[in-house]
């Protein structure tokens, strides 16, 4: 069935380094991959999302990474703020299906 | 652009009263809305699609009789709990599809919190 894995599941780092959340796949015709930031007591923001038919999207510091082949994705995000700071989702979707299927998020706390 | 919007925020009720939640697109038309459900530090959780001018499409395990969903516009569409019970106290968030780029993009409300007395 449709399940998306999503690592780490907490992730800590020091202001100005990189962070790496990775989001695995089952379903081969999934083609829309959409990240969202959720603060605390908010509903998840759209931050980037990525399309089937290329591999890498970048938007400032953040950047998306697809490999449908293996079946993953990952999120990036260079020179981290502590406003970084909140729960990031993975999702993936299909084009014939408005559903999405979130991951189980990862907890990114950027120390200062 | 593309702000979907939610009301209310918070809401505190008695065990057997209903409730209805509503989600809206403020700068968009949506023919497509969807209702998450979250629980704290969890995933979100899809309870349902939206589509206006017709029936909405429940996920498996939720009760279509206790989770009255209408999307009467392609604006709004509300999400009523009838005859809450402490159990149904959640973060409860619709998102509302915007067609660009090939793909519907869905946008988040900002959630409502409903406790259950």
């Amino acid at each position: 069935g449709e399940n998306v894995e999503q690592h780490p599941s907490t992730l800590s780092v020091q202001e100005g380094d990189s962070a790496v959340i990775k989001c695995t796949y089952s379903d081969s015709a999934s083609n829309y991959f959409p990240w969202y930031k959720q603060e605390l007591g908010k509903g998840p923001q759209l931050i980037i999302d990525i399309r089937s038919n290329v591999g890498e999207k970048k938007d400032q510091r953040i950047a998306v990474t697809l490999n449908k082949t293996a079946k993953h994705f990952s999120l990036h995000i260079t020179e981290t703020q502590p406003e970084d700071s909140a729960v990031y989702f993975c999702a993936e979707g299909e084009d014939s299906s408005y559903k999405l299927i979130f991951g189980s998020g990862t907890r990114l706390l950027v120390r200062p | 652009g593309a702000v979907v919007s939610q009301h209310p925020s918070r809401v505190i009720c008695k065990s057997g009263t209903s409730v209805k939640i509503e989600c809206r697109s403020l700068d968009f038309q949506a023919t497509t809305m969807f209702w998450y459900r979250q629980f704290p530090k969890k995933s979100l959780m899809l309870m349902a699609t939206s589509n206006e001018g017709s029936k909405a499409t429940y996920e498996q395990g939720v009760e279509k009789d206790k989770f009255l969903i209408n999307h009467a516009s392609l604006t709004l569409s509300t999400l009523t709990v009838t005859s809450a019970h402490p159990e149904d106290s959640s973060f409860y968030i619709c998102s509302a599809a915007l067609w660009e780029s090939g793909t519907d993009t869905q946008y988040f409300g900002p959630g409502t919190r409903l406790t259950v007395l």
